[in-house]
Order: C-alpha cells, then sequence, then structure tokens
C-alpha cells in the first residue's frame, strides 16, 4: 500500500451513532491534516498534526474529534453528527508541519441521516 | 470570507487548445501557490507550484503565472488532452506564518476530443 490511504471510502450514520474515519500514510512524513470538503465550498481545513502534536484546530465543533496515534496514523471519531456535517472528509499528509505539498486520501464520503 | 477565489465553476476547452484556468486571492501574507488536479473518487494531487519571487513557472505542458499587484494567477495546459479533464484547484500559503494551505472552491475542466 502506497501514499494516503482512507476508510471507509463511504459512510452514512444517524446523528446518534458513533463512528471514526482512519487515515494512514505510507510517505514517512511527519505531518497530518483533516480537510471537509463540502458541495461548492473550498476544502476547510480542519486539524493539523506535527509529530503527532495536535497544532491547528481550526474552530472545529467537539463532536469532530480528532486522534494521532503516531506519525503514519490519523483519526477522526464522530458523534452526535448534524445533516451539515454530510461531506467529503479529506485527509492529507506532508513532510513537515504547515509544509507546500499536501499529498491527499481518496476521502471519506459521509452522509448524516 | 473566502481568500482564494476560483470564479470559473467549470471550463470547456478543445483537445490539442489551450487551457487558461484562474485564480484570485486577498491576503497579500500569501507568498506561495499551488495548483491541485482532482479525479472523481479520489483526492487532490499536487500538480504545480510557484513562489512569490517568481512570476512564471513551467512543468511541460502546464505553466503557472503569477501577478502580485494583481494578486492572481494562472494555470495554462497546452496542449490540452482529454486526460486532463478534472477538477482544478488553487491553493496559496504564507510561509511566514502558520504556512496552510488555503483552497479555493475549484474549477472543472472538460477537454472535449
Amino acid at each position: 500500500e502506497t501514499g494516503v490511504t482512507q476508510t471507509p471510502r463511504h459512510l452514512v450514520m444517524g446523528m446518534t451513532n458513533k463512528k471514526s474515519l482512519k487515515c494512514e500514510q505510507h510517505l514517512g512524513h511527519n505531518a497530518m491534516y483533516w480537510y471537509k470538503q463540502s458541495a461548492k465550498k473550498p476544502l476547510e481545513l480542519m486539524f493539523v498534526y506535527n509529530f503527532k502534536e495536535q497544532t491547528e484546530n481550526n474552530s472545529v465543533p467537539s463532536r469532530f474529534s480528532p486522534e494521532c496515534p503516531n506519525s503514519s496514523h490519523l483519526f477522526l471519531h464522530l458523534h452526535t453528527l448534524q445533516p451539515e456535517d454530510s461531506a467529503l472528509y479529506l485527509c492529507a499528509s506532508s513532510l513537515a508541519g504547515g509544509s507546500d505539498e499536501q499529498y491527499f486520501g481518496p476521502g471519506t464520503r459521509l452522509t448524516v441521516t | 470570507d473566502q481568500q482564494v477565489k476560483q470564479n470559473s465553476p467549470s471550463l470547456s476547452v478543445q483537445e490539442g487548445r489551450i487551457s487558461i484556468l484562474n485564480c484570485d486571492y486577498t491576503n497579500s501574507m500569501f507568498d506561495y501557490f499551488l495548483w491541485y488536479k482532482k479525479y472523481p473518487a479520489e483526492g487532490p494531487t499536487f500538480l504545480i507550484s510557484i513562489s512569490s519571487i517568481k512570476d512564471k513557472n513551467e512543468d511541460g505542458r502546464f505553466t503557472v503565472f503569477l501577478n502580485k499587484s494583481a494578486k492572481h494567477l494562472s494555470l495554462h495546459i497546452v496542449p490540452s488532452q482529454p486526460g486532463d479533464s478534472a477538477v482544478y484547484f488553487c491553493a496559496a500559503s504564507a510561509r511566514t506564518g502558520a504556512n496552510n494551505l488555503f483552497f479555493g472552491t475549484g474549477t472543472r475542466l472538460t477537454v472535449i476530443p
């Protein structure tokens, strides 16, 4: 497996469910990111981790909870989401934090019912 | 307020002709600019970048032009090929700051055979 992988690729969940998105990078990078892409909106940065430490939380509601156990793995734990949270969630990694070229995973298409 | 804008949601070009995708930004602190390409069901992939100390960067069929005074950049693809059909995102960062990427909403390019 190479590059940045994300699972699941599609997720449908109810507003009372708890689920987690997983991201894994095989590039030896030290920084990982979560982005949200809603229809007709730009990619919105949610969280940044550098060397497993969270360095950015872009005013994300607490119903989204990130976890970075090591430089290769990143999770996004979801609970009590709202329908407006339905979007494509993209994970990315880069060699260093805030680095220029970020490598993206294919994304998880999330639908909240 | 959006700091990176792509005002054309879509563009259609005949194969072999030039494709010009435009991007405007508002933050004068941005000093590094990137273009990403996204195919359906895949994450964005890095295409080409330019630093603010340059006004042009070329890589094969792709050239990015930067006009700092107008806060405008453009991506030229020549000759355009059907495989270039994708959504193109412009992104910008301020290397002196947190260096996070700010994305535009994307332009869908269709190259007609």
